[in-house]
């Protein structure tokens, strides 16, 4: 157990529609990254939170949206839904100055 | 464009032999390097890093290799047991961004 939770575990979807991921991060971590992993893509980061900022971007498509909340808990959004957001989105969570990240157990998105 | 891949997309190792799992990276100013490993249903969990600065890595069991010079990086497994049946990423730190290799699944033969 990584110590990084999320929810739900699985979600399943129509197309055209939104949903929204939770994750927490460990106790003490500052940092929480977003990645989207997908059968012929592999792992995708798609965005981090710093302490409730944007800290960095990466592949995030503008239907997908993210924040982070006073007590550290981010949210993505994920809007207009297609089948290609099929995927498994994961959240990890480091302190600061730590290359490593601790990643919880995946919340699998199926849109259908 | 930069990329950080693997070689084979799967290996079969026998148990109790060695296992390489290989990298190549394609961006000769990255400075860190990490191996994660990921188990069916599960989240990856770091196994072992590497700094640019470092040519060989040791840990429990994995020993991680570091040529810059064709910019390839390898996880060593030593013993491997059934337990090590997982995909395996190598990964490039960039910055605050972490980007994945698409992995190697190691399957382990009785």
């Amino acid at each position: 157990d990584s110590g990084v939770t999320q929810t739900p575990k699985h979600l399943i979807t129509a197309t055209g529609q939104r949903v929204t991921l939770r994750c927490s991060p460990r106790s003490g971590d500052l940092s929480v990254y977003w990645y989207q992993q997908s059968l012929d893509q592999g792992l995708q980061f798609l965005i981090q939170y710093y302490n409730g900022e944007e800290r960095a971007k990466g592949n995030i498509l503008e239907r997908f949206s993210a924040q982070q909340f006073p007590d550290l808990h981010s949210e993505l959004n994920l809007s207009s839904l297609e089948l290609g957001d099929s995927a498994l989105y994961f959240c990890a969570s480091n302190r600061q100055g730590a290359y490593e990240q601790y990643f919880g157990p995946g919340t699998r998105l199926t849109v259908t | 464009g930069e990329s950080v891949g693997l070689h084979l997309p799967t290996l079969s190792v026998q148990e109790g032999d060695n296992s390489i799992i290989n990298c190549a990276y394609s961006n000769s100013a990255s400075d860190y390097f990490i191996w994660y490993k990921q188990e069916s249903g599960k989240g990856p969990q770091f196994i072992i890093d590497i700094r640019s600065n470092m040519d060989k890595r040791q840990g429990q069991r994995v020993t991680v290799l570091l040529n810059k010079t064709v910019k390839h990086l390898s996880l060593q497994i030593a013993a491997t047991q059934p337990g090590d049946s997982a995909v395996y990423f190598c990964a490039e730190n960039k910055g605050d961004k972490i980007i994945f290799g698409k992995g190697t699944r190691l399957h382990i033969l009785p």
